[in-house]
């Protein structure tokens, strides 16, 4: 099983750029999320999705924009990249919602720079 | 609101001797505890975690921790430790207070292995 995929797994990027990292899962989980990792900050979720074509708002959103069409993807758009946002990326997946003692299945990540 | 604070953002051991990761907690309401651990330039994986009954819960790779209400702590321990333990570790608080839930990451704790 592939699990999570998120691609691509490094991007450089220079200020006002934008774009889309990619996540994917087929474990067919409802509940995905976003996360960026940043040192002595642990993770800190950006937005998250219920399923197909509901998402909402986490800890650190802005910036950050994220649609689900489908159950399987949840892209993570930057629209317009600034320093600010180099930082370590990850997409996780679970079958039920993070409170309810639900393992988290968590993608090999992204480290994205903006320069 | 739940937080968690891990105590040491850096761990060093040799090899063969006790591991002792700290974490402690704050949450309102009864919390689900975890363990993740993320070895370089992977993402996280589960390395156990607390629901109710047995205070004392056994993971992967020799790993337990122990829920103290008590105290508020999770405290991972291993008796002896090996060179692939070396990763760096996240204790995290989930709450269900919403239809996601909400899973809070402590800051991390790197753990450095001697031979």
């Amino acid at each position: 099983n592939a699990g999570v995929t998120q691609t691509p797994k490094f991007q450089v990027l220079k200020t006002g750029q934008s774009m889309t990292l990619q996540c994917a899962q087929d474990m067919n989980h409802e509940y995905m999320s976003w996360y960026r990792q940043d040192p002595g900050m642990g993770l800190r979720l950006i937005h998250y999705s219920v399923g197909a074509g509901i998402t909402d708002q986490g800890e650190v959103p802005n910036g950050y924009n994220v649609s689900r069409s489908t159950t399987e993807d949840f892209p993570l758009r930057l629209l317009s990249a600034a320093p600010s946002q180099t930082s370590v990326y990850f997409c996780a997946s679970s079958l039920k919602p993070q409170g309810a003692n639900e393992k988290l299945f968590f993608g090999s990540g992204t480290q994205l720079s903006v320069l | 609101a739940q937080s968690v604070t891990q105590l040491g953002s850096h761990v060093t051991v040799s090899e063969g001797a006790l591991v002792l990761l700290r974490c402690n907690y704050s949450s309102s309401v009864p919390p689900y505890l975890f363990w993740y651990v993320q070895y370089p330039n992977q993402g996280l994986q589960l390395l156990l975690k607390y629901t109710t009954g047995a205070t004392l819960v056994k993971g992967i790779n020799g790993f337990e921790a122990e829920f103290k209400k008590s105290e508020t702590s999770f405290h991972l321990t291993k008796p002896s430790a090996h060179m692939s333990d070396a990763a760096e570790y996240f204790c995290a608080v989930s709450v269900l207070g919403t239809s996601y839930g909400k899973l809070t990451f402590g800051q991390g704790t790197i753990l450095t292995v001697h031979p």
